[in-house]
């Protein structure tokens, strides 16, 4: 079983619909969680950063830990074309280099 | 300047010869993590430098792979006798904090060996 677990999609909804993009993991000392967005031949780019449990909203986008299930989620409202691109989680324990999921492919079509 | 900045963005290689890859991070970030992205999968780590020292190397596929960094600042990846496995983009991040919490990317170099 890998560390991070996240389905590679794609993952395809209408314009205007709510996304919800989530990882698994199995190491219980991961404790910094984070959402990168990847547009084609570019760098991913970090769009949230969580500490531990509980929720973070910036604009259209929330992210949600839950440790107790190994669980986290990045929700898009009002998805726009513009968000089509590859969503990778990453997350680490103190001290620790992160361990990326595989990354999952959206698609927002108008 | 202000981002990650890779250079080549695309290297076209014959297979058994060596490349550099070369990574300028941000200013003052002391961490800088190399990874490599092929078709379709995920970010697989290769190495980590805090400073000019690499505590870990763990990523590195094989001793025809190396990497250094000097004055805490530029790094250099070289992969010796290239072979087509190696083809990929080479991805270059900086952070201030070993955890990469707030990381940041440069485009990649895309290499292709043929």
């Amino acid at each position: 079983q890998k560390e991070v677990e996240q389905d590679p999609g794609p993952l395809s909804v209408p314009e205007g619909a709510i996304v919800s993009l989530n990882c698994t993991y199995s190491n219980s000392a991961f404790q910094y969680f984070m959402w990168y967005r990847q547009y084609s031949r570019k760098g991913p780019e970090l769009l949230m950063y969580t500490y531990s449990s509980g929720n973070k909203e910036d604009g259209r986008f929330t992210a949600q830990v839950d440790k107790s299930s190994k669980y986290i989620s990045l929700f898009i409202r009002d998805s726009q074309p513009s968000d089509s691109a590859t969503y990778l989680c990453a997350m680490s324990a103190l001290g620790y280099i992160p361990t990326f999921g595989r990354g999952t492919s959206l698609i927002v079509h108008p | 300047g202000a981002g990650v900045s890779q250079s080549p963005s695309n290297k076209v290689t014959e297979k058994g010869k060596d490349v550099e890859l070369r990574c300028d991070p941000i200013s003052g970030h002391t961490a800088l993590y190399w990874y490599r992205q092929s078709l379709g999968q995920g970010l697989e780590f290769l190495i980590y430098f805090q400073g000019n020292s690499a505590p870990d190397k763990s990523g590195l596929p094989s001793d025809r792979f190396s990497a250094e960094r000097t004055g805490g600042s530029v790094s250099t990846l070289t992969i010796q006798r290239t072979q087509q496995e190696d083809s990929a983009v080479y991805l270059c991040a900086s952070s201030s904090r070993r955890e990469n919490t707030e990381a940041f990317f440069g485009q990649g170099t895309r290499l292709t060996v043929v």
